[in-house]
């Protein structure tokens, strides 16, 4: 999961394994979520978002999983592959008028070939 | 369609010096936002705009401003740049509605010597 500190969490996976990502988001009012890819200098990449109305959503290879009662999201990525390989963020919009998002700090994500 | 650009890429700069970086985009968004980037704090952001003709601060604003002339670009200056403003830059733009996305720019890396 996510921290704050110098230093990302980390974690390390074989290609072909399934990875979890974590994240715990700080606003009970947050009703949009969206989970970043950062390669090394590159810019933040969207992969998928969900909204509060929702618990679960699938894309291609990942799905995010949210449960608003403890305010956490998770990033699952199926057979991951070295191409994955990258920092992982969450962010969350509180709604309503305020179109700014709040940012974790992110996990790094190692496939190991 | 190359939807969001940044320039330059790369800069360096004694103490001092002024310099303006400049985001474009082709998606007719409405929104736009400056971030930057440092080791282990995360994405901070800088200034926003909610339209052609419209900015404000964000959480750090000190030693920036920016300028929304035209809606597909989102200019940020550094009027007397200092060392702590080393970082990298990212500009990133919205649709215009609370739950849309924001896609993010590939950066500018910014040293202050």
């Amino acid at each position: 999961g996510e921290s704050v500190g110098l230093h990302l969490p980390t974690l390390s996976v074989q290609e072909g394994d399934n990875s979890i990502i974590n994240c715990a988001y700080s606003n009970s009012a947050s009703d949009y979520f969206i989970w970043y890819k950062q390669e090394s200098g590159k810019g933040p990449q969207f992969i998928i978002d969900i909204r509060s109305n929702m618990d679960k959503r699938q894309g291609q290879r990942v799905t995010v999983l949210l449960n608003k009662t403890v305010k956490h999201l998770s990033l699952q990525i199926a057979a991951t592959q070295p191409g994955d390989s990258a920092v992982y963020f969450c962010a969350e919009n509180s709604g309503g008028s305020n179109y700014k998002l709040t940012f974790g700090k992110g996990t790094l994500l190692t496939v190991n070939p | 369609n190359a939807g969001v650009t940044q320039t330059p890429k790369f800069r360096v700069l004694k103490t001092g010096q002024s310099m303006t970086l400049l985001c474009a985009q082709d998606m007719n968004h409405e929104y736009m936002y400056w971030y930057r980037q440092d080791p282990g704090m995360g994405l901070r952001l800088i200034h926003y705009s909610v339209g052609e003709g419209t900015t404000a601060k964000g959480e750090v604003p000190d030693g920036y401003n920016v300028s929304r002339l035209k809606k597909q670009n989102f200019l940020l200056g550094l009027e007397s740049a200092a060392p702590s403003q080393t970082s990298v830059y990212f500009c990133a733009t919205q649709a215009g509605a609370s739950t849309d996305t924001q896609y993010f720019g590939p950066g500018t890396r910014l040293t202050v010597l």
